[in-house]
């Protein structure tokens, strides 16, 4: 499969607990995007890449969140003190070029926060 | 701000009947707007896009701007279209994507 990959697909963590999450963008595609999905929502924007250099944040974002890609390859989310706020699935989506260019978005990660 | 307005949760029709699912955007350049679409146990994936100007899977979908829509529809469902359906507005300056609520789409036999 070369498509968009994100490891877990699952995770259950106790409040407080850090978590971090993988997404493999498909290869080449120079842009990374994260997005967060709650229960009868869409898909929420959270921050995204352009090669290694992270261009904007949501404000849903907070302080307790980071993303990195570090070599413009794959990229980790980090949730620091978990809340059961946090409770979504955790989407990444990569394009490739630097205009508004068809997103493919990976399985997901579904967080759980007990 | 911009938002996508998706009215409706549910549409349930027959199996051969049209099919319009309602979006409502706002924003204040020129978007690009988006329908994606996911199947059951399956990734978000793009249907079409309003730029390309295509029928994809005998769906098209018409920007309005005066109307600021951009509605899904095709003449004759099949219940293989059977789906989540989610508008999508991009902000050309960095393409993030601004997804509606979504709509599920059920056709029955």
């Amino acid at each position: 499969d070369t498509g968009v990959s994100q490891d877990p697909r699952h995770k259950i963590t106790k409040r407080g607990q850090n978590v971090t999450f993988r997404c493999d963008p498909i290869s080449e595609h120079n842009r990374l995007y994260w997005y967060r999905q709650t229960l009868g929502q869409g898909p929420e924007f959270l921050t995204y890449f352009q090669n290694e250099a992270q261009l904007e944040k949501s404000r849903l974002l907070s302080d307790r969140f980071s993303a990195e890609r570090p070599k413009g390859s794959f990229s980790t989310l980090e949730i620091q003190r978990t809340e059961q706020g946090d409770s979504a699935m955790y989407l990444c989506a990569s394009s490739y070029g630097t205009s508004s260019y068809e997103q493919y978005f990976g399985p997901g990660t579904r967080l759980t926060v007990t | 701000a911009q938002r996508v307005t998706q009215p409706e949760k549910l549409l349930s029709v027959f199996k051969g009947a049209p099919v319009e699912l309602k979006c409502n955007y706002s924003y204040s350049g020129s978007p690009e707007l988006f329908w994606y679409v996911q199947y059951s146990r399956q990734r978000l994936q793009l249907l079409l896009r309003h730029i390309s100007r295509e029928s994809i899977k005998g769906f098209t979908a018409d920007l309005n701007k005066g109307e600021t829509s951009f509605h899904l529809k095709k003449p004759f469902a099949q219940e293989e279209d059977s789906a989540m359906y989610y508008c999508a507005l991009s902000d050309q300056a960095n393409s993030k994507l601004t997804f509606g609520k979504g709509i599920t789409l059920s056709v029955r036999p």
